[in-house]
């Protein structure tokens, strides 16, 4: 059983701060790290993917890093905004298998 | 609009009932999934297809089967469920088997309540 974590488990920001959270999984044999955003009565939808050590992607204010050798991945929001509320899952997969295994997501709240 | 559709969304069945759950997509992919998310749980891998073959088991009960009749349509067919297996069901398609840099596209799930 592969342990993927996420921390912090919930967050609420002002609008306008800035934020971030983690994921943690095993430094051994990966293969990729996938984030999906999913907000309230809707369905989960992809953010990232990313694949080699030293990875960053970003798409407007939201951007993630990947650092495989020790075992995690940051997603940063800058300036949140209330539509960001949601919870941000992060899917691990390992060289062994072709199934991601998925953390327990971060809840984001933001007041306006 | 993901292109993977659910229904139902809401389902209360009681023990004794049989009922079926149906998923839907129209993105051309060749890959399907069930997952339940339980409260305070992570998503639970349950069974997957790729090309309307099944090639995962998640070790899940008897009283859960599935069936992939094409590649765009998932069903999972439930009976003498527990109270226990109230949760949501996401079904997910991929073009091809998710663990490189194929994304999953979710549905929006069916909230089964089983009395």
């Amino acid at each position: 059983i592969l342990n993927v974590e996420q921390s912090p488990q919930s967050l609420h920001v002002q609008e306008g701060d800035s934020t971030n959270f983690t994921c943690s999984f095993p430094s051994s044999n990966f293969y990729a790290l996938h984030w999906y955003r999913w907000e309230t009565a809707k369905s989960p939808e992809a953010l990232f993917v990313m694949t080699l050590n030293g990875d960053e992607k970003k798409k407007g204010r939201i951007s993630a890093t990947l650092n495989t050798k020790e075992g995690y991945s940051y997603l940063y929001i800058k300036g949140s905004q209330p539509e960001d509320s949601a919870t941000y899952l992060c899917a691990f997969s390992s060289g062994g298998s072709y199934i991601p295994t998925f953390g327990r997501g971060t809840s984001l709240i933001v007041h306006p | 609009e993901t292109g993977v559709t659910q229904t139902p969304r809401h389902l209360v069945m009681g023990m004794t009932n049989k009922k079926s759950l149906k998923c839907e997509q129209h993105l051309g992919h060749n890959a399907m999934y069930w997952y339940k998310q339980s409260a305070k749980k992570p998503l639970e891998l349950m069974f997957v297809y790729n090309f309307k073959e099944q090639t995962e088991n998640n070790s899940v009960p008897s009283r859960f089967s599935p069936e992939c009749p094409n590649s765009s349509h998932l069903f999972l067919h439930l009976h003498t469920l527990q109270p226990e297996d109230s949760a949501l069901y996401l079904c997910a398609s991929s073009q091809d088997l998710a663990g490189g840099t194929n994304e999953q596209f979710f549905g929006p799930g069916t909230r089964l309540t089983v009395l």
